[in-house]
């Protein structure tokens, strides 16, 4: 079975440049999650859906991120304009209904943005 | 809200010797404790989690944790590492019943031969 894809897998733009990072869930799993990477910062959970509905954003940074789930199977996160802080691997996991009640996260391989 | 401390930031070992990895969480409510494993140029997987019952549990590779209420802490063990086991190792908490996963700021595992 394929696992969560994520493109592209390394990405680097000159800052202020939009950005568009995309994920591909696990057939079936109904929660898919957002996170980033920073050495300063570890991992941080940026929002999540569940059945395609954005549950929580309180993890995104500012309104220069936004995320969308047009459908169950393809999930964007968007940076405009980007900063070189914005620099990090952002990982998309998505999990089956008890999955994100137990935290059996199923993670992408992470897509690393560098903003020059 | 829940947080998660990894002791060590790195721990160095030679193989097969034995290992601990520290993590202390701080939580008021109950909680569902995790490891995850993240390889070079990986994703993060999942090693053991704690949910409830015995508070010894067996994950993959080997490796075991141990759950102390009172200490409030989910140490990982290993007996013997291999040079396999190299990696980063990710404490991890979310509330019971909840969604959100808290991670540590992970411990590097560096086996040497």
């Amino acid at each position: 079975d394929a696992g969560v894809i994520q493109s592209p897998r390394h990405e680097v733009t000159e800052m202020g440049q939009e950005v568009t990072l995309r994920c591909k869930p696990i057939s079936g799993h109904d929660y898919l999650f957002w996170y980033r990477q920073t050495m300063m910062r570890g991992l941080e959970l940026l929002i999540y859906f569940n059945n395609n509905v954005p549950i929580d954003d309180s993890g995104m940074p500012e309104d220069r991120f936004s995320a969308k789930m047009p459908n169950a199977s393809f999930s964007t996160l968007k940076i405009q304009p980007s900063e070189p802080r914005d620099s990090a691997v952002y990982f998309c996991a998505s999990s089956l209904g008890g999955g994100a009640y137990t935290g059996e996260l199923f993670f992408g391989e992470g897509s690393r943005l560098t903003v020059l | 809200a829940q947080s998660v401390t990894q002791l060590d930031s790195q721990v160095p070992v030679f193989e097969e010797a034995p290992v601990e990895l520290r993590c202390n969480y701080s939580s008021s409510v109950s909680v569902y404790l995790f490891w995850y494993v993240q390889y070079p140029n990986q994703g993060l997987q999942l090693l053991l989690k704690y949910l409830s019952g015995s508070t010894l549990v067996k994950g993959i590779n080997g490796f075991e944790a141990e759950f102390n209420k009172s200490q409030t802490s989910f140490h990982l063990r290993k007996p013997s590492v291999h040079i396999s086991d190299t990696a980063e190792y990710f404490c991890a908490v979310s509330e019971k019943y909840g969604n959100k996963l808290v991670f540590g700021a992970g411990t590097i595992l560096r086996v040497k031969s």
